[in-house]
């Protein structure tokens, strides 16, 4: 059974930074697209950030240059690596599944609640 | 970027009628080379991660009742839901995948 658990949200102040985790069981991590998405407080979905099974990288331009992403293939696990955030980061940070490359989201976590606030 | 853009931004449908959604992107994302329409559907249920409905602007995700259809081409997509359940009560988004990723507002589903 396809499972992504994400971990590492929080409370964090403007210019901080975070590393959100997701880690993938029954299927790799390694041979799919992963992205993450999120989804701010009351509304709509934004996609953040995908990483390409051969390790391609790219990010939504509100969040380049501050965000990276990346993976432990050994680990079986997906990483979203956040600085200098800032208060319309505040979301849950989903990550998802590709269905193949640029492709339908076809696996969600349940999401971790990143907050930037004074 | 494409933009996508839902309508309504809320319904209230009775239980037992059709429920219709529409989203219309800001340029074509039917890929002529494969004539697929690079079109989603998902399902957010309160408190939940969205989940996968429909692909291909009208292919059915396994496991997906099949009273949600999905339609359209080009820049006018359409999700139907025939005989609305009171399970059926969420957010949908629509996503194009064409271009990058980009997500509708959302169209909030009540039962009336």
């Amino acid at each position: 059974e396809v499972q992504l658990v994400e971990s590492g949200g929080g409370l964090v102040q403007p210019g901080g930074s975070l590393r959100l985790s997701c880690a993938a069981s029954g299927f790799t991590v390694g041979s799919n697209y992963m992205s993450w998405v999120r989804q701010a407080p009351g509304k709509g979905l934004e996609w953040v950030s995908i990483i390409y099974s051969g390790g391609n990288t790219y990010f939504a331009d509100s969040v380049k240059g501050r965000f990276t992403i990346s993976r432990d293939i050994s680990k079986n696990t997906l990483y979203l690596q956040m600085n200098s955030l800032r208060a319309e980061d505040t979301a849950v940070y989903y990550c998802a599944r590709n269905r193949g490359n640029w492709d339908p989201l076809d696996y969600w976590g349940r999401g971790t609640l990143v907050a930037v606030s004074s | 970027d494409i933009v996508m853009t839902q309508s309504p931004d809320s319904l209230a449908v009775s239980l037992g009628e059709r429920a219709t959604i529409t989203c219309k992107s800001s340029q074509s994302i039917l890929f002529s080379s494969n004539n697929k329409n690079y079109l989603a559907w998902y399902q957010q249920n309160p408190g939940q991660p969205p989940k996968l409905l429909i692909y291909w602007a009208s292919t059915r995700e396994s496991g997906v009742p099949d009273r949600f259809s999905g339609s359209g081409s080009g820049t006018d997509f359409t999700l139907t839901i025939s005989s609305l359940q009171a399970e059926d009560v969420a957010v949908y988004y629509c996503q194009q995948y064409y271009s990058g990723y980009s997500f509708g507002q959302g169209t909030k589903l009540e039962i009336k």
